[in-house]
């Protein structure tokens, strides 16, 4: 069974502080990972897929990275507004079906 | 414009109860899914079609029945309501080929 780890569980930085969230899987076949941002009562918003190892995409202060066994988001010089829980998933087989992590909760202080 | 709307946004009940929960995508994707979201955050799917023909089953108890009128719409329906089924429910689509999900807001649904 396809296992995705987040760490930590909860993050929180001063604003400007840099840091890596760590999304470790165990699966058959990656076909993909995928890196979502939840803000509290609302949905999923998706942010990154990453198919191969070596990959790495970014969009504006975070970039995602993927090895072999893990995909790490780095998030430079964090603001306030950065603050949400980061979901990361992953895919295999040929259905569409996505496996989640619990998630980092991330705080972005002043 | 909404992409992927759900409704209601939240839901209380009582147990033994049955309820819908209704979601609508203008997106043009062919492929919609419902999600659980439990109270540790924890996201797993349950049921995926594609085209109105079910695709991803997981082990869902048979009290929840998914049903697809046609590829924009894919409501769920939930007999007998347990405690244990106060959830958030998510419904998402996607284009076959792009696997990028795009989700709903939620429904917070409140079993007493």
């Amino acid at each position: 069974e396809d296992q995705v780890t987040q760490s930590p569980e909860a993050l929180r930085l001063q604003e400007g502080e840099s840091s890596s969230l760590n999304c470790s899987y165990t699966v058959s076949g990656l076909r993909g990972l995928f890196w979502y941002r939840q803000d509290p009562g609302k949905g999923p918003e998706f942010l990154f897929t990453l198919y191969s190892a070596g990959e790495e995409k970014e969009k504006e202060r975070l970039k995602a990275t993927l090895t072999k066994k893990e995909s790490f988001l780095h998030i430079t010089a964090p603001k306030p507004e950065d603050s949400a829980t980061y979901l990361c998933a992953v895919q295999t087989g040929t259905a569409s079906k996505l496996t989640f992590g619990t998630g980092t909760r991330l705080q972005v202080t002043l | 414009d909404t992409a992927v709307s759900q409704t209601p946004k939240y839901l209380v009940t009582q147990m033994g109860n049955d309820k819908s929960i209704k979601c609508e995508q203008n997106l043009g994707h062919d492929t919609m899914y419902w999600y659980k979201q439990d109270s540790k955050k924890f996201l797993k799917i349950m049921f995926s079609y594609n085209n109105k023909e079910l695709i991803i089953n997981e082990t869902v108890p048979n009290r929840f029945s998914p049903k697809s009128p046609d590829k924009a719409h894919l409501n769920l329906h939930i007999n007998s309501l347990e405690l244990g089924d106060s959830a958030v429910y998510f419904c998402a689509s996607s284009q076959l080929g792009s696997n990028i999900q795009y989700f709903g807001a939620g429904t917070r649904l409140s079993v007493l």
